[in-house]
């Protein structure tokens, strides 16, 4: 599975759009970009996930560039409640479909 | 609806110790099943996954190891505890292959003295 780069840290003002950034350089053509989040001391929370195409739903908008060396996870009205550890992965739909996690962005929303 | 549960929520051992943590998931049948540790400040690791009954896979050699008895039904478990081994266990499961989520539990927070 290819491996991740995020920031350590990142703030953002309460109401403004949170951008998430995340390289995925070596990723290869099947494999999925999926974004989890962790709020302290609780299990990782599903996000959204893709592959080529970008993707919305109603927690996030998922932007993947063109040649899939990276993806930014975006938040549009950040609120309190989204202050979190946030982990971009990149993973192959195959058998056991494993997840690896790096250390993650840990994102502050600020009042 | 899917749910997927863990026990216990928190847990205190001596050194030595064995262990055995659960981990139940309901309203899904063959599921895959996954073990993750997480130390303190740190990502989570990856430590077993299962893709059906007695089928286990280990990511990372230590002195843990995986059962999976029943369908639904996954375990965690040590001969003998190392302080290193404490952290913040979760349990997840997903549907089969392809582009599918995984889905966390509440997790179990081990404490080694």
């Amino acid at each position: 599975d290819a491996k991740t780069t995020q920031p350590p840290s990142m703030d953002c003002a309460e109401g403004r759009a949170a951008n998430l950034p995340c390289n995925h350089s070596t990723i290869s053509g099947n494999e999925y970009v999926y974004w989890y989040r962790q709020i302290h001391s609780q299990g990782p929370q599903y996000i959204i996930h893709g592959l080529k195409n970008n993707e919305t739903n109603e927690m996030a908008s998922l932007i993947i560039t063109e040649d899939r060396k990276s993806s930014t996870l975006i938040l549009p009205h950040a609120t309190l409640r989204d202050t979190a550890v946030y982990y971009c992965i990149a993973s192959l739909g195959n058998t056991g479909n494993q997840f690896y996690f790096g250390t993650g962005t840990s994102l502050t929303v600020i009042p | 609806s899917q749910t997927i549960h863990q026990w216990p929520a928190t847990l205190v051992q001596p050194v030595g110790s064995p262990l055995s943590l659960e981990c139940t998931v309901e309203g899904t049948s063959n599921p895959n099943l996954y073990w993750y540790r997480q130390a303190a400040g740190r990502g989570l690791q990856l430590l077993f996954y299962s893709v059906g009954i007695g089928q286990i896979s280990s990511e990372v050699p230590q002195n843990l190891s995986a059962s999976r008895p029943q369908d639904r039904q996954f375990i965690l478990s040590s001969k003998k505890l190392l302080l290193s081994d404490s952290g913040f266990y979760l349990c997840a499961w997903g549907y089969g292959i392809g582009d599918n989520e995984q889905f966390f539990g509440p997790g179990t927070r081990l404490t080694v003295l």
